[in-house]
């Protein structure tokens, strides 16, 4: 079982639908990162929480820590959101410096 | 201001032989760490460095793969004796501060992506 896991895989919208993208993991983390990647590789840091919720514009990401339990939300989505959306953390139980990732979310929005 | 580059942008070599792939992280950031994603899954961590100093590179698949950064700011990822499995996105990444005390976040570069033939 991978230490971090996503689901959906792949996620097909319509845009202006709420999307919601989970993230869980098995082991005490520090923080939980949130990324996104567009085709060609690049990848932007979203989100780094936590603890409770932080929104930035039409984006919310929320964990649960007792749970160990994270999710994306996009509200009102817009085919420029189509990207890789990827859930990564660092971990208490590893040596200081790594994150290990989930394998993504493949958000599709159409027009 | 500039991000972190990656060049090449794109690799093809025929196996058996050797690649070298450069990054040059945000201009003093201290951490920089790199990655290696397999197509269709997410980054996997393969090494780390603090300024000059490899940390941690426990995540090296094989003796295959080396890493340096000897001045502090660039680093190369050197790959001898590619093998077709070794064909992937390699990401760096850098972070203003020394990583293991506190959360920051990893600036991204683009990635080289490297085939093997």
């Amino acid at each position: 079982k991978n230490e971090v896991e996503q689901s959906p895989q792949n996620l097909t919208a319509q845009e202006g639908e709420f999307i919601t993208i989970n993230c869980s993991y098995s082991v005490g983390i520090s923080a939980l990162h949130w990324l996104q990647q567009h085709p060609g590789g690049g990848i932007v840091s979203l989100f780094m929480l936590s603890s409770g919720k932080k929104k930035h514009g039409r984006l919310i990401a929320t964990i649960n820590i007792q749970e160990k339990h994270s999710s994306l939300h996009i509200t009102a989505s817009h085919p420029r959101d189509s990207a890789v959306y990827i859930c990564a953390v660092r971990s208490k139980e590893t040596s200081g410096s790594r994150l290990t990732f989930g394998e993504g979310t493949q958000l599709t929005v159409n027009p | 201001g500039a991000g972190v580059s990656q060049s090449p942008r794109y690799k093809v070599a025929k196996r058996g032989q050797d690649v070298a792939l450069r990054c040059d992280p945000i201009s003093g950031h201290v951490s920089l760490f790199w990655y290696q994603q397999a197509l269709g899954q997410g980054p996997e961590f393969l090494t780390y460095f603090q300024n000059e100093a490899q940390l941690d590179k426990s995540g090296l698949p094989s003796d295959r793969f080396f890493a340096e950064r000897p001045e502090g700011s660039v680093s190369t990822l050197k790959i001898q004796r590619t093998q077709q499995e070794d064909s992937a996105v390699y990401l760096c990444a850098s972070n203003p501060i020394e990583w293991a005390g506190a959360n920051q976040p990893q600036h991204f570069g683009d990635g080289t992506r490297l085939s093997i033939l």
